[in-house]
């Protein structure tokens, strides 16, 4: 079946430019995960979608950083005024239930000049 | 507050040689133990999840162990092949359900 998919792959965008980052996770998967990855950093978890609501927003490096879940499926996270910081992969991640097995998307490669 | 560590950050090792992965935990109050691959450029692969009550899994060439009072898990690769070289990545989930990265160990096998 489908895995999980994120739109676009690579995004190049000018520093103070705000953009949305798309993640479709399997379908019927109720939970959903945002993480981050810089270059030389390990895996940084951002936000946790349990259906539509996000019951732990606790890794969001600033509040220039949102997400939201729609029908219980799709997720957008934007990130308004870009700065060159938040260069990295951002990586989404859905699973059955907050406790199975997590599977992960290609990644968007964000860039910031 | 959750800490993973992987030792050692990288490993070189040549064909055909059994090799042994070490992942470590601050907090044993884990749900499950998972274990990736990362080739480069490219997303994780799921290759082993462990529940806190096991004490083990295998898939293939790959054998998982956990051991939750001690903080530790091991991902052991037998008989190596090129195509194992990628960085592997051992996650600890808690209690939110986000997983906890270690920073990887970067493996290259040798022809």
């Amino acid at each position: 079946g489908a895995g999980v998919s994120q739109s676009p792959s690579n995004k190049v965008t000018e520093k103070g430019k705000d953009v949305e980052l798309r993640c479709d996770p399997i379908s019927g998967h109720t939970a959903l995960y945002w993480y981050r990855q810089s270059l030389g950093q390990g895996l940084e978890f951002l936000i946790y979608f349990q259906g539509n609501s996000a019951p732990d927003k606790s890794g969001l490096p600033s509040d220039r950083f949102s997400a939201e879940r729609t029908g219980g499926s799709v997720s957008t996270l934007t990130i308004q005024r870009t700065q060159q910081e938040d260069s990295a992969v951002y990586l989404c991640a859905s699973s059955r239930d907050a406790y199975y097995e997590q599977y992960f998307g290609p990644g968007t490669r964000l860039t910031v000049t | 507050k959750q800490e993973v560590t992987q030792i050692p950050a990288a490993l070189s090792v040549p064909e055909g040689e059994n090799l042994v992965l070490n992942c470590s935990f601050t907090d044993s109050a884990i749900y499950n133990l998972q274990w990736f691959r990362q080739d480069p450029g490219k997303g994780l692969t799921s290759l082993l999840l462990i529940q806190s009550s096991q004490r083990e899994q295998t898939s293939g060439r790959l054998n998982a162990s956990l051991d939750k009072s001690s903080g530790r898990s091991t991902l052991y690769i037998a008989a190596s092949q090129p195509g194992d070289s990628a960085t592997y990545l051992c996650a600890a989930k808690g209690s939110q359900g986000n997983l906890i990265f270690g920073k990887g160990t970067k493996l290259s096998v040798k022809p």
